[in-house]
């Protein structure tokens, strides 16, 4: 059972390039999250999605995008890379009412 | 406008003693009250948690105490080991869309 899994690990982006973060689960939740962490600021929620085809912004939605075709699968598009957006990304899946969150290991994304 | 306020940042305690993390909300409708652990290089997993029904919730070396009319939780870890050396982070959140608004996390270093 693999849980959460996010591709990839880690990635170096130039200014203005894009990327997509993957993430997958395969517990069949219907709640998806994307978080980023900066150190000192601990997590922020950047989009949710309560299930296919549904998706919202949360706390810092500026300069990402994400889709939800299928349960299993919650990519993370990121367009116009800034400096700002150097951060660890973590994508998780919970399956009901004040359940517990499953997190990935994260991508370590840089943008020079 | 950080909802969850978790102090300290930084906490180095000697093996065999009491870690105590707190926290503090100002949103009366949160219901789920949730600690995550992190190691370096993995994602946060669940810990322990309560909901404010309870005041005082044990699972093992691992307490969670809750303060309702203060508005404010907070984790002690009794015999603290090296092995919990890791980032703890308390989070709360409303029911139903499960967006769980996290703490800026605790550095816990347990020194031999």
């Amino acid at each position: 059972n693999a849980g959460v899994t996010q591709t990839p690990k880690f990635r170096i982006l130039k200014i203005g390039q894009s990327m997509t973060l993957q993430c997958a689960q395969d517990m069949n939740h219907n709640y998806m999250y994307w978080y980023r962490q900066d150190p000192g600021m601990g997590l922020k929620l950047i989009y949710y999605s309560v299930g296919a085809g549904i998706t919202d912004k949360g706390e810092v939605p500026n300069g990402y995008n994400v889709s939800r075709s299928t349960t299993e699968d919650f990519p993370l598009r990121l367009e116009l890379a800034a400096p700002s957006q150097t951060s660890v990304y973590f994508c998780a899946s919970g399956d009901s009412y004040n359940s517990p969150l499953h997190f990935g290991n994260g991508t370590r994304l840089t943008v020079t | 406008q950080q909802q969850v306020k978790q102090s300290p940042q930084s906490l180095i305690v000697q093996k065999g003693g009491i870690s105590i993390i707190n926290c503090a909300y100002e949103n009366t409708a949160f219901d789920y009250f949730p600690w995550y652990q992190q190691f370096p290089g993995k994602g946060p997993a669940l810990l322990i948690a309560i909901r404010p029904d309870v005041s005082e919730k044990k699972e093992g070396r691992f307490t969670i105490s809750f303060n309702k009319s203060a508005k404010q939780f907070s984790l002690h870890i009794m015999d603290s080991q090296p092995g919990d050396s890791a980032t703890y982070f308390c989070a709360a959140s409303i029911g139903g869309y499960q967006k769980v608004t996290f703490g800026i996390g605790t550095k816990l270093q347990v020194i031999p």
